[in-house]
Order: C-alpha cells, then structure tokens, then sequence
C-alpha cells in the first residue's frame, strides 16, 4: 500500500499569515495517463471532510483561491496564502492511483494562534 | 443540493453484525461510483470501500475484506454497507461519499454525508 507521510501534524497560524503542509507518498502518483492522483481534503471541526484539490493543483468547485497545491512524482504541498479563522481543522492529503486502497495522511491540524 | 445521510451506526457486541444505509438525493445516483470511509475516534480516515455505479465492480480494504459488503439499491438512491464479524477496531463513524467524476470509479470524493457511528463493544 502506498503510505501518505504528512509534515507537520500541527500548525498555529497568525490570521493573515500563509501555511504550508507536505505530503509525501511512498510511490509517484504520476499515472501513465498524465495526471497525478493526489488530493487534499480539510476536516473543519464537528463536520465531514470537504475536497480542496484534485490532481495536485486544481481548486475543487467554491475553494478560495487563497488555497493552492503543488508539487509532483512523491513531494506535494498545500499552501494558503493567508490563514482565515474559517481555515482551521485538520487537513488531509490522499492518493487516488496505486488502488485499491486509497490512502491518507495522517493529517495536519491547523489552528489559529 | 446533493446530499448523503448515513443511517444505522448503533453499539453492538463484537461479533455481530450490522447494515449501515446511505440516502442519496439531489443527484443521479446510479451515474456516480459510491465510497465508504470510516474514522475512528480521535483518529484520521480509513477507507473501507467502493462500489460501481451499477454495482458491477466492488473493492474493499484488507482490513475488512471478508467481513464487509458494499452495494447500492439504484432503484431506492441507498448506499449500504453489511457489516459482519465486528471487531473493536472496527468502532468508528461511517461515511459515505460520492466520487466527484460522472461515470468514474476514480477521482476524489465529495460530497461525504455527516457519518454514522458504530460502537463494537460488550
């Protein structure tokens, strides 16, 4: 199985201020087809997981264009140019090629300092 | 809207059995490949497993292969997940979600219902 390692688990942020969070896999997510299956999700607090990105940089439909993703092959990182207090909860990165299973990260919690 | 509601988390002993039911509505259903995901308590997620849009194709995690069946009634918009020999580890709040891509099985998923919990436990 493909193993979702994600840097760092927490973060306290300033409001207004950006955040950054890795993720590596254990394999590239480079499929023959072009696309890299990599996708990050936020699990605000009380609620169920909600899509950010697909395929490494793609906002998903109604994502602030304050969250962007990058990266390739095994290295991928999620920023957000400047943290809004609606922006807390944990995130997640997970991998969509080497299936089944699909697999996340650990997660990262982000909180307002 | 779309909209998933998972129904059917309850305690149960380790060993029993139980049958999780997700609604679909707003969307439809039998054009979309379905997931259940599941999160312990205090703990990230873990997929469990998915299912075609008419069924055809079925996937599970190792974890509960053997143990757990995933199918759909596209007649009644339902999602549901048979769950068998329950284990401890087992003990966690359910999703369902729905993969983002017409006709796909993969893609990322959303979006997911608000969970159900089941409790395996004596």
């Amino acid at each position: 199985d493909i193993v979702m390692t994600q840097t760092p688990l927490s973060l306290s942020v300033t409001p207004g201020q950006p955040a950054s969070i890795s993720c590596k896999s254990s394999q590239s997510l480079l499929h023959s087809d072009g696309k890299t299956y990599l996708y990050w999700y936020l699990q605000k607090p009380g609620q169920s997981p909600q899509l950010l990105i697909y395929e490494v940089s793609s906002r998903f439909s109604g994502v602030p264009d304050r969250f962007s993703g990058s990266g390739s092959g095994t290295d991928f990182t999620l920023k957000i140019s400047r943290v809004e207090a609606e922006d807390v909860g944990v995130y997640y990165c997970m991998q969509g090629i080497h299936l089944p299973p699909w697999t996340f990260g650990q997660g990262t919690k982000v909180e307002i300092k | 809207e779309v909209q998933l509601v998972e129904s059917g988390g309850v305690v149960v002993q380790p060993g029993g059995s139980l049958r999780l039911s997700c609604a679909a509505s707003g969307f439809t259903f039998d054009d979309y490949a379905m997931h259940w995901v599941r999160q312990a308590p205090g703990k990230g997620l873990e997929w469990v497993s998915l299912i075609s849009w008419d069924g055809g194709s079925t996937y599970y995690a190792d974890s509960v292969k053997g143990r757990f069946t995933i199918s759909r009634d596209n007649s009644k918009n339902s999602l549901y997940l048979q769950m068998n020999s329950l284990r401890a580890e087992d003990t966690a709040l359910y999703y369902c979600a729905k993969v983002i891509w017409f006709g796909e099985l993969l893609g990322p998923f959303d979006p997911w219902g608000q969970g159900t919990l089941v409790t395996v436990s004596s």
